[in-house]
């Protein structure tokens, strides 16, 4: 079956900009949705489809997909912005797969 | 103010059924602009797309989990629900209610607070 694989872990700057990816064939044919999460909270939309970013959402948030891959970039990241990030997509079997999730140290 | 609030038991023993309600505050549940989501999230894991329906009855479940799911909605409750049967202990998490983008099925600009269920006997 199709998966989407994030790395565990990065950190970044306060500042600086950090990429997240998401990696999957599934996403060579459709879009992937990020999900922020922060503990004990439920998961907040932060983009979705081409490159969507919800009302409310920063515009340091950012998204884009080559190939397999898709990437949600922060460009200034603040410290607020530490949390887990998941990516999604559907799959032509019409499932919906998660990432794993990639945490978000700012430092 | 919209809102989304799940319900249902906290404990439910194995072999039996969860069952949970989302209920819908501050907004119509009579829109095919929606899908109205299940997700869960086991223990310090990630997420799991459960499955979601839309206001006409359409449904779509997880192939991993579809032979014990059933989904339903309640226009006149403003209400949609979760039934998974035969639960083991590894049907233990959050459960969370969602509901999508406008247009967009696959990603969910509201959620429920969601609520743990845990499956002991």
């Amino acid at each position: 079956s199709s998966e989407l694989t994030q790395d565990p872990a990065v950190s970044v700057a306060l500042g600086q900009t950090v990429r997240i990816t998401c990696r999957g064939v599934s996403l060579r044919s459709y879009y992937a949705s990020w999900h922020q999460q922060k503990p004990g909270q439920a998961p907040v939309l932060i983009m979705y489809g081409k490159n969507n970013r919800p009302s409310g959402i920063p515009d340091r948030f950012s998204g884009s997909r080559s190939g397999n891959t898709a990437s949600l970039t922060i460009t200034g990241a603040q410290a607020e912005d530490e949390a887990d990030y998941y990516c999604n997509c559907r799959e032509s079997s019409g499932n919906v797969v998660f990432g794993g999730g990639t945490k978000v140290t700012v430092l | 103010q919209v809102q989304l609030q799940e319900s249902g038991p906290g404990l439910v023993k194995p072999s039996q059924t969860l069952s949970l309600t989302c209920s819908v505050f501050g907004a119509s549940i009579s829109s095919g602009d929606f899908s109205w989501t299940w997700i869960r999230q086991h223990p310090g894991k990630g997420l799991e797309w459960i499955g979601h329906m839309y206001y006409g009855g359409s449904t779509y479940y997880n192939s991993s989990l579809k032979s014990r799911v059933i989904m339903s909605l309640d226009s006149s409750k403003k209400q949609f629900a979760l039934m998974l049967n035969s639960v083991t202990a590894a049907d233990t998490a959050v459960y969370y209610c969602a509901r999508s983008a406008e247009g967009y099925s696959y990603g969910w600009g509201l959620w429920g607070r969601g609520t743990l269920v845990t499956v002991t006997s």
